[in-house]
């Protein structure tokens, strides 16, 4: 049982837009503490998305964006494309484990 | 370009000790949190812990009893030793870069396999 609440999986066919969502508690999320995303290809290490909620790292196209409120946050994606198949993580801070918490991750099939 | 590199036994038996060390190159180790993350097979990830650069740790308090790390910046590498290990420790371990305790990992090697088995 992650720490951090993800649906186990999402699909959109390509063109589309779609939204993967977090959800935490008032130890993380919900205590202010800045939501990260990855992007995990399959047989590749994890790949920062986006950190500090919103921003993106040089090199990722704007069609990814994360958004943050209360103790939740989500990351779109539009425009999908093929290669954007893989499983996609959330991870914060959490204040009662004193370390980093990940969601359970989310598989993104590409119709 | 930062780069880092896991090493270590693939195998280790049960109730022995899992260590693997993590290689940085392309960039200080200076002022920096280093991080093991490891995801189980058919599970999501798991933060294991950080040492930052000075020798500071933190762990995982589900970890914590079995879990040691070190660092050596004169050969800027830092280490992770995970003690009684048991089938439920099989997982890729990778090892990461944090600029802070609250930050993402902006950089990761590209994992290792270790399995636990007779």
């Amino acid at each position: 049982q992650s720490v951090l609440t993800q649906p186990p999986s999402v699909s959109g066919a390509p063109g589309q837009r779609v939204t993967i969502s977090c959800t935490g508690s008032s130890s993380n999320i919900g205590a202010g503490y800045d939501v990260h995303w990855y992007q995990q290809l399959p047989g590749t290490a994890p790949k920062l998305l986006i950190y500090g909620n919103s921003n993106r790292p040089s090199g990722v196209p704007d069609r990814f964006s994360g958004s943050k409120s209360g103790t939740s946050a989500s990351l779109a994606i539009t425009g999908l494309q093929a290669e954007d198949e893989a499983d996609y993580y959330c991870q914060s801070f959490d204040s009662s484990l004193g370390g980093s918490v990940f969601g359970g991750g989310t598989k993104l099939t590409v119709l | 370009q930062v780069q880092l590199q896991e090493s270590g036994p693939g195998l280790v038996k049960p109730s022995e000790t899992l260590s693997l060390t993590c290689t940085v190159s392309g960039g200080s180790i200076s002022s920096y949190y280093w991080s093991w993350i490891r995801r189980p097979p058919g599970k999501g990830l798991e933060w294991i812990g950080y040492i930052y650069y000075t020798g500071t740790t933190n762990y995982n308090p589900s970890l914590k009893s079995r879990v040691t790390m070190s660092v050596d910046t004169s050969r800027k590498q830092f280490s992770l030793e995970l003690s009684s290990v048991t089938a439920a420790d099989t997982a890729i371990y990778y090892c990461a870069r944090i600029p802070g305790p609250y930050s993402g990992y902006d950089y990761w090697g590209q994992g290792t396999l270790v399995t636990v088995s007779s």
